[in-house]
């Protein structure tokens, strides 16, 4: 059973870079696509990006010129890093496989999430 | 950009039906998915592809479309499925996925 899990640092000061990792167990990182997807307190889901373990990554363009997402097979860990972190910034961020069909996708399963505050 | 639109609450008495649409552009050419969250939980999905469900998501949960609205269906409704309902397609014109703003269902 496919489980990942979220880690990341908890609190982040303004205009500094919020780095998280997500770690997969029961399942090799390559052979999943991967999002990410984070939820500001009270509000909806925003996606943030997607990857896949061949490099190949898409981001909101609104969040695209701060936003990397990175994999490391050896770890089978995906990394966000964002930087210039505002208090618009805070949120839960969840990472997610993302089951593809036909060109069209679904985040089937997620990790519990983790919150960061920018303050 | 693609927008999906869901009403932000929604009520339900137990035992009776809950109804949470997702409106969008001609969604009915679309994939939809949707996930329930309950309180200080991830998403979890209880649709996916308009109408399927994840091996151990209740029957009593069933999603359609028609034209520009999709609609999540809850059956019986119990105090347990009290949460956010959040409705998610994929924009193939830019190629990533759209959330709607979610819908909070309240059982009476």
């Amino acid at each position: 059973q496919v489980r990942v899990q979220e880690s990341g640092p908890g609190l982040v000061k303004p205009s500094e870079t919020l780095s998280l990792t997500c770690t997969v167990s029961g399942a090799s990182i390559n052979s999943y696509y991967w999002g990410l997807i984070r939820q500001a307190p009270g509000k909806g889901l925003e996606w943030i990006g997607n990857t896949y373990y061949s490099g190949s990554t898409k981001y909101n363009p609104a969040l695209q010129s701060r936003v990397t997402i990175s994999i490391d097979l050896s770890k089978n860990q995906l990394s966000l890093k964002m930087t210039s972190v505002t208090a618009a910034d805070t949120a839960v961020y969840y990472c997610a496989s993302l089951l593809m069909v036909r060109g069209r996708g679904v985040f089937d399963i997620w990790g519990q999430g983790t919150m960061v505050t920018v303050s | 950009s693609y927008v999906l639109t869901q009403p932000p609450s929604v009520s339900a008495a137990p035992g009776k039906t809950a109804t949470i649409t997702c409106g969008g552009n001609n969604i009915g050419s679309r994939s939809v998915h949707w996930f329930q969250q309950k309180s200080g939980q991830a998403p979890v999905v209880v649709v996916y592809f308009d109408s399927d469900r994840p091996s151990g998501i209740p029957r009593r949960f069933s999603g359609s479309k028609s034209g520009n609205t999709a609609t999540l269906t809850i059956s019986r409704v119990e105090a347990g499925d009290e949460a956010d309902y959040h409705c998610q397609v994929w924009d193939t014109s830019i190629d990533h996925p759209v959330f709607g703003g979610g819908t909070k269902l309240t059982v009476l």
